[in-house]
């Protein structure tokens, strides 16, 4: 069965800091891993996708790692805004049949505090 | 106006109503989704219309009934809901491109309570 791990559940930070949000999935085959950030209340927002061949990938403070060989992806927030508090959702995208099915995980809910 | 556009933003429903989510797309993506968010568990995927064909979730009860007139519309229709079916309803849009789902793009999601 595909799945997808998110680590911690929540987690409290303080202004300026920086955090890595951990995801292990069991989702075959592989074709892509992607992470969302979700405001409360709001929908979820594209941060990064990542394919096979990628093991790195930026935008803006976050940075996500793939590590295709151990089925892990990491979500790394530098130098943190209150703004950044959200949940953190990774999302993995299999091929072939049911290819329409995306396997999210349950988040990860990140508090910046001042 | 551009992205994905959802209304109503909230609703409250009795169990014997019947109310229709709108969801519209201003990206010219070839597929759009129905997402079902509740509390502390993953998105789960209700429908999707794409290239005219039509994929659903066998999970889903049949008070929920989508409907695509086009490519940039899609609605929701609901009727004799239960309150377990409060929830944030999201609506997404993609590309269809080899068997393969697109990035996604969200709309603000329909918050629903079922009284």
């Amino acid at each position: 069965k595909n799945q997808v791990e998110q680590s911690p559940q929540s987690l409290i930070i303080l202004e300026g800091k920086n955090c890595t949000l951990q995801c292990n999935y069991t989702v075959s085959p592989f074709s892509n891993l992607r992470w969302y950030k979700q405001d409360t209340g709001r929908g979820p927002v594209s941060l990064t996708i990542m394919t096979f061949s990628e093991n790195t990938k930026s935008n803006g403070r976050y940075t996500a790692t793939l590590d295709a060989d151990t089925k892990q992806s990491s979500l790394h927030i530098t130098a943190s805004q209150l703004s950044d508090s959200a949940s953190y959702i990774c999302v993995v995208s299999a091929t072939g049949a049911g290819s329409y099915q995306l396997t999210f995980g349950k988040g990860t809910k990140l508090s910046v505090i001042p | 106006e551009t992205g994905v556009t959802q209304t109503p933003r909230h609703l409250v429903m009795g169990m014997t109503n019947k109310k229709s989510l709108k969801c519209e797309q201003h990206l010219g993506h070839n597929a759009m989704y129905w997402y079902k968010q509740s509390a502390k568990k993953p998105l789960e995927l209700m429908f999707v219309y794409s290239l005219e064909e039509r994929v659903e979730n066998n999970s889903v009860p049949s008070r929920f009934s989508p409907e695509c007139p086009n490519s940039s519309h899609l609605f929701l229709h609901l009727h004799t809901l239960q309150p377990e079916d409060s929830a944030l309803y999201l609506c997404a849009s993609s590309q269809r491109l080899q068997g393969a789902v697109g990035e996604l793009f969200f709309g603000e999601g329909s918050r629903l309570t079922v009284l």
